[in-house]
């Protein structure tokens, strides 16, 4: 069974650091893409960032490009967001998902508040 | 990037009607290698979104067939038959073609 965990969330400061992890499981995880999908409070669905299995070519929107790092490690099954001057906007649940879509975590939220 | 627009934003049913939701985007979504990556969400309350359908038309494991999808190019339908409680919530189409991924805005599906 495909398990996705992330972990990570919590309450930080505008402009400060946060790295997200999600540890996946029930798969090869070193065979897929993976990737990062955000929702801020009653809102929609936001794309965020997608790393190739090697993790040599990674893809971002505008929105958190220069700011945002998403990395992993194949020998231990786990991806990564490292999100750096962090904005109220980025305040979301965020999801760790297997491409396209096909599976989701449970989420951590991300609260940026002073 | 490429828009995608969800009609409508909410429907109200009775169970055991069907419904349609429209998903329209803003360029083709047919990939370079002929395939289209159009995928079908529902969100349920509280709840972590789950892929309903992948590539226009194609049931994960475990949907039901009163799902259906159709469409190609720039249009897409998702059709449910036979409503039932457990289909109630958040409908998003997705297009995985183009970076960056998009979502549509999602149609609230509740009980009349």
């Amino acid at each position: 069974e495909v398990q996705l965990v992330e972990s990570g969330g919590g309450l930080v400061q505008p402009g400060r650091s946060l790295k997200l992890s999600c540890a996946a499981s029930g798969f090869t995880f070193s065979n897929y893409y993976m990737a990062w999908v955000r929702q801020a409070p009653k809102k929609g669905l936001e794309w965020v960032a997608t790393i190739s299995t090697s993790g040599s070519r990674t893809y971002y929107p505008d929105s958190v490009k220069g700011r945002f790092t998403i990395s992993r490690d194949n020998a231990k099954s786990s991806l990564y967001l490292q999100m750096n001057s962090l904005k109220s906007e980025d305040t979301a649940t965020y999801y760790c998902a297997k491409p396209p879509f096909a599976y989701w975590g449970q989420g951590t939220l991300v609260t940026v508040s002073s | 990037d490429v828009v995608m627009t969800q009609t409508p934003p909410s429907l109200s049913v009775a169970i055991g009607q069907s419904v349609s939701i429209s998903c329209k985007s803003s360029q083709s979504l047919v990939y370079s290698d002929g395939k289209t990556y159009l995928h079908w969400l529902l969100q349920s309350s509280g709840r972590s979104p789950k892929r309903l359908i992948y590539q226009v038309s194609n049931l994960d494991s475990g949907v039901p067939d009163r799902f259906s999808g159709t469409g190609s190019q720039k249009d897409f339908t998702l059709k449910i038959s036979r409503v039932e409680a457990k289909d109630l919530g958040v409908y998003y189409c997705a297009q995985t073609t183009h970076f960056p991924y998009t979502f549509g805005a999602g149609t609230k599906l509740e009980l009349k």
